[in-house]
């Protein structure tokens, strides 16, 4: 069956920095997958979507690559901000499959 | 307005009670979904219906049965509860599957006692 790892439970860094979160699946490519924000109490937030035969998308700091070859994708958030902290969450939607990743508790200092 | 929203938001109860826990979208959407997010914060799917129709049943005990009254509601119905269903349960709804965007509801917290 599908996995989705993503890295580290948590990733401190310093405001103005680039957060980068990795997404790895095990089995097949998903035809999509979904990043979400997820803040304490409350439900996910959809962010971006890339498809399978996508290389990169952005959406204004956010930036998510995918990369078959690795099996992985990237997220990517220029420019950090406190306000930035929250789990981040990798989400297969494609082939049946509505697998989450563990997320990745993202903590921006000041 | 509350684009998906569940009830009730906390749930308290005691081992081998049954329960329901509703959710109702007013964003046009053909497909609703449950979640259930356990203590180490993992969200995995139960449940999916598209226009009234069950499309995905996970591996879920038969104490969990959803129910869709219509397109805009999604209860989920448990009996006979036990501990180790506590957990936070999130309801969600899409346009369609697969590519569209999922909405989430706030989350009903459940702790059985």
């Amino acid at each position: 069956s599908q996995k989705i790892e993503q890295n580290s439970e948590a990733l401190n860094i310093q405001e103005g920095k680039t957060a980068t979160l990795t997404c790895n699946y095990t089995n097949y490519s998903p035809a999509y997958l979904q990043w979400y924000r997820q803040d304490p109490g409350r439900g996910p937030v959809f962010l971006l979507l890339i498809r399978e035969n996508e290389k990169e998308k952005r959406k204004e700091r956010l930036k998510v690559t995918f990369d078959t070859t690795l099996k992985q994708s990237l997220f990517h958030i220029t420019a950090s901000q406190p306000a930035d902290s929250a789990t981040y969450l990798c989400f297969d939607t494609g082939r049946r499959a509505l697998t989450f990743g563990s997320g990745t508790r993202l903590q921006v200092q000041p | 307005d509350t684009a998906v929203s569940q009830t009730p938001k906390y749930l308290v109860t005691q081992m081998g009670n049954d329960k329901s826990i509703k959710c109702e979208q007013n964003l046009g959407h053909d497909t609703m979904y449950w979640y259930k997010q356990d203590s180490k914060k993992f969200l995995k799917i139960m449940f999916s219906y598209n226009n009234k129709e069950l499309i995905i049943n996970e591996t879920v005990p038969n104490r969990f049965s959803p129910k869709s009254p219509d397109k805009a509601h999604l209860n989920l119905h448990i009996n006979s509860l036990e501990l180790g269903d506590s957990a936070v349960y999130f309801c969600a709804s899409s346009l369609g599957t697969a590519e569209e965007t999922q909405y989430f509801g706030p989350g009903t917290r459940l702790l059985v006692l």
